[in-house]
C-alpha cells in the first residue's frame, strides 16, 4: 500500500484566500485523523472520522476551519479566510481501527504558510 | 485535551543510551505510545506499553511506566546517529491520540 497520501506537500498563500488541504487514508482504514504542528502548540487533534462521519471536531480552532469525508477514500481539510496564524504542518492520519486498539499510520504532512 | 509533558531537547554521543522523559495527566488513557518523527515525514509508531504493564522491552528500545506519577520514559541503548528525530509520547484518549510537544534527540558522533 502506498500509505496514507496528502497533497499538496507545501503550500503558500495570502491572508484572508482559501485553502484546501487533502488525504487519501490508507485502504480499509476506518478511521481518519487530522492534526496542525506547530512549535508553541506541538501537535493537535483537530478532527476525527468513522466510516466517513465526524466524531469529534472539539479541535477545530474556529468556524474558518472546516473538513468533510465525502467518502472512505478522501478527506478535506479547508481554511477560509486563511490568517497568518494558521501557518503550520497539517497531518492526516488513518487506521484500521481506532486506537488504542491499532496503530495510527501518518501521512507526511502539507506545510501551510500564510504570509 | 489532557496535557502531556516531554523535555523539549536531548543531546547524547553516539554509542551512549538515550533517556526520553514524559508525564501525562490524563489516568484513563490504557496505552501509552511513543512516536519517532524524522525530519520532513509523519509520524511513525516505535512503540506502546499497556497502562497495568511497568516495562516493555524491544529490541535497543526499553519503555518504562510509573503510574502511579504518571511518568513514561523511551530508553534507546546504543545510539546511532540514524536515532535522531524527534520522539512524542501519547495517551489515548478515546479513540484518538493525545500528543507531547515532542523531544528532538540529537545524536553526534
Amino acid at each position: 500500500d502506498a500509505g496514507v497520501i496528502q497533497s499538496p506537500r507545501h503550500e503558500v498563500t495570502e491572508m484572508g484566500q482559501e485553502v484546501t488541504l487533502r488525504c487519501k487514508p490508507i485502504s480499509g482504514h476506518d478511521y481518519l485523523f487530522w492534526y496542525r504542528q506547530t512549535m508553541m502548540r506541538g501537535l493537535e487533534l483537530l478532527i476525527y472520522f468513522n466510516n466517513n462521519v465526524p466524531i469529534d471536531d472539539s479541535g477545530m480552532p474556529e468556524d474558518r476551519f472546516s473538513a468533510k469525508m465525502p467518502n472512505a477514500s478522501f478527506s478535506t481539510l479547508k481554511i477560509q479566510p486563511s490568517e497568518p496564524r494558521d501557518s503550520a504542518v497539517y497531518f492526516c492520519a488513518s487506521s484500521k481501527q481506532g486506537v488504542p486498539m491499532d496503530e495510527q499510520y501518518f501521512g507526511p504532512g502539507t506545510r501551510l504558510t500564510v504570509t | 485535551g489532557e496535557d502531556v509533558e516531554q523535555s523539549l531537547f536531548l543531546s547524547v554521543r553516539e554509542g551512549d543510551s538515550s533517556v526520553i522523559n514524559c508525564t501525562y495527566t490524563d489516568s484513563s488513557s490504557t496505552y501509552l505510545y511513543w512516536y519517532k518523527q524524522e525530519p520532513g515525514a509523519g509520524l511513525q509508531l516505535l512503540t506502546y506499553i499497556f497502562s497495568n504493564m511497568d516495562m516493555k522491552q524491544d529490541q535497543r528500545l526499553t519503555v518504562l511506566l510509573n503510574k502511579k506519577d504518571k511518568h513514561l520514559s523511551l530508553r534507546i541503548a546504543d545510539t546511532q546517529t540514524g536515532d535522531s528525530a524527534i520522539y512524542f509520547c501519547a495517551g489515548n484518549s478515546g479513540y484518538a491520540l493525545n500528543f507531547g510537544k515532542g523531544t528532538s534527540l540529537l545524536v553526534t558522533p
